[in-house]
């Protein structure tokens, strides 16, 4: 399996630009989450689905975040629009749950610079 | 919470030396899990002790975990160079939902 794939790899846009950031999980995985990483604020979940359903987006910052996944193989995390301070590294992760506990595979994260 | 707590923040080793990072939580748990960071990339499991097992090894790793302190251990022994990176500990919660909350982690340096 080639892991969860996350696309761009890097992305830098200007403040006020929409930004899509875009995941595929592990094939057979039914959990996916977002995370945002900072220096400042360390690893926070956003936002994560079960068989594509959002189960918890308390960690969702503003109304200008928003996330989708339409299908068990895809998500994506919108930010429109953007400002300097959701620059970061946004990292998805895949699991399956199963009965016996609940490894996450991250993907190797895209980082976000907002000028 | 189900957010784990890493200790130290830092760690400096010389290569060949044992590493020891410790993690406390608050309550109670179907698991915890260890993660490890490496610069720029995204975090990779390591190594899942269910609250039943209290030591499980797997190569050069050792964690152990006392529910009764809640606290969890993670060991690497005879470090390499290459063991350099951010380590997370993440406690599954009993709550039985699939999500992890991550500390802030404990960086090791470890130096040739």
């Amino acid at each position: 399996d080639a892991g969860v794939i996350q696309s761009p790899r890097h992305e830098v846009t200007e403040m006020g630009q929409e930004v899509t950031l875009r995941c595929k999980p592990i094939s057979g995985h039914d959990y996916l989450f977002w995370y945002r990483q900072t220096m400042m604020r360390g690893l926070e979940l956003l936002i994560y689905f079960n068989n594509n359903v959002p189960i918890d987006d308390s960690g969702m910052p503003e109304d200008r975040f928003s996330a989708k996944m339409p299908n068990a193989s895809f998500s994506t995390l919108k930010i429109q629009p953007s400002e300097p301070r959701d620059s970061a590294v946004y990292f998805c992760a895949s699991s399956f749950y199963g009965t016996g506990g609940s490894p996450l595979h991250f993907g190797n994260g895209t980082r976000l610079t907002v000028t | 919470s189900q957010q784990g707590e890493e200790d130290p923040q830092a760690l400096s080793i010389q290569e060949g030396e044992n590493a020891t990072m410790n993690c406390s939580y608050k309550t109670s748990i179907n698991n915890l899990q260890w993660y490890r960071q490496n610069s720029g990339r995204g975090l990779v499991h390591l190594i899942l002790i269910r609250s039943n097992e209290r030591e499980k090894h797997s190569g050069r790793l050792r964690v152990t975990l006392d529910t009764s302190k809640k606290s969890s251990s993670l060991l690497i022994t005879a470090s390499r160079a290459a063991d350099t990176a951010s380590y997370f500990c993440a406690p599954h919660g009993s709550s039985n939902t699939g999500k992890l909350i991550f500390g802030q982690g404990t960086t090791l340096q470890v130096k040739p």
